[in-house]
């Protein structure tokens, strides 16, 4: 099975600061990769699906980028409310593998 | 807008099993693929397996072969988890999840969440 490995597992930035998650699969997805965000107690919400497509109502500040094995969710300017941890899941074929999640705070 | 209800909190002991439901209202159910995800406590989201209604295939992750099954009953629009052999490890929120498509994809809609607890 193909395993993804995010990094970093968390990482503390202040307000306004640019945010790079990555997320590596073992073998190749094509651009078959969802991010989303969960915030404590409450659902994950889908971010972002192919890659870099951002789902609607989602905000421009998220992108995501990256095909094959290697990718990126960027937060352009992290806001308050973006205090979550954030997951990528590859969806090319079963199983529908999680990263391990990546938790960002206010620093 | 479709909502993805799952039935209430569980307990049980070890060794026993344990059965979830989620029913979908609002929208289509058997043109979407549906997948079981579970979160420990404090601990990320855990893909288990899944169920493509249109043909009745099922997929489940390498872990939870063997005591893992997953059906849909189209008529009802509900889909069902059962988890064998529990262990205290299996404490969990469930979570049903729709896919985006028929085919297994990303999701789309969660269910409201299930938690079970294993414990003697």
């Amino acid at each position: 099975d193909i395993q993804m490995t995010q990094s970093p597992s968390s990482l503390s930035v202040s307000v306004g600061d640019r945010v790079t998650i990555t997320c590596r699969a073992s073998q190749g997805i094509s651009n078959s990769l969802a991010w989303y965000q969960q915030k404590p107690g409450t659902l994950p919400r889908l971010l972002i699906y192919a890659a870099s497509t951002l789902q609607s109502g989602v905000p421009s500040r998220f992108s995501g980028s990256g095909s094959g094995t290697d990718f990126t969710l960027t937060i352009s300017s992290l806001q308050p409310e973006d205090v979550a941890t954030y997951y990528c899941q590859k969806y090319n074929s079963a199983p529908l593998t999680f990263g391990g999640g990546t938790k960002v705070e206010i620093k | 807008q479709v909502q993805l209800v799952q039935s209430g909190a569980e307990v049980r002991k070890p060794g026993s099993s344990v059965k979830v439901s989620c029913k979908a209202s609002g929208g289509p159910f058997s043109s979407h693929a549906v997948s079981w995800v579970r979160q420990a406590p404090g601990q990320g989201l855990e893909w288990m397996g899944g169920i493509i209604g249109m043909f009745g295939t099922t997929s489940y992750a390498q872990q939870f072969q063997g005591r893992l099954t997953i059906t849909a009953d189209e008529i009802t629009s509900t889909a069902y988890m059962e988890l064998s052999s529990l262990r205290s490890e299996d404490t969990a929120v469930y979570y049903c999840a729709r896919g985006k498509y028929y085919y297994f994809s990303y999701v789309d809609v969660w269910g409201t969440g299930t938690r079970v607890t294993v414990s003697s």
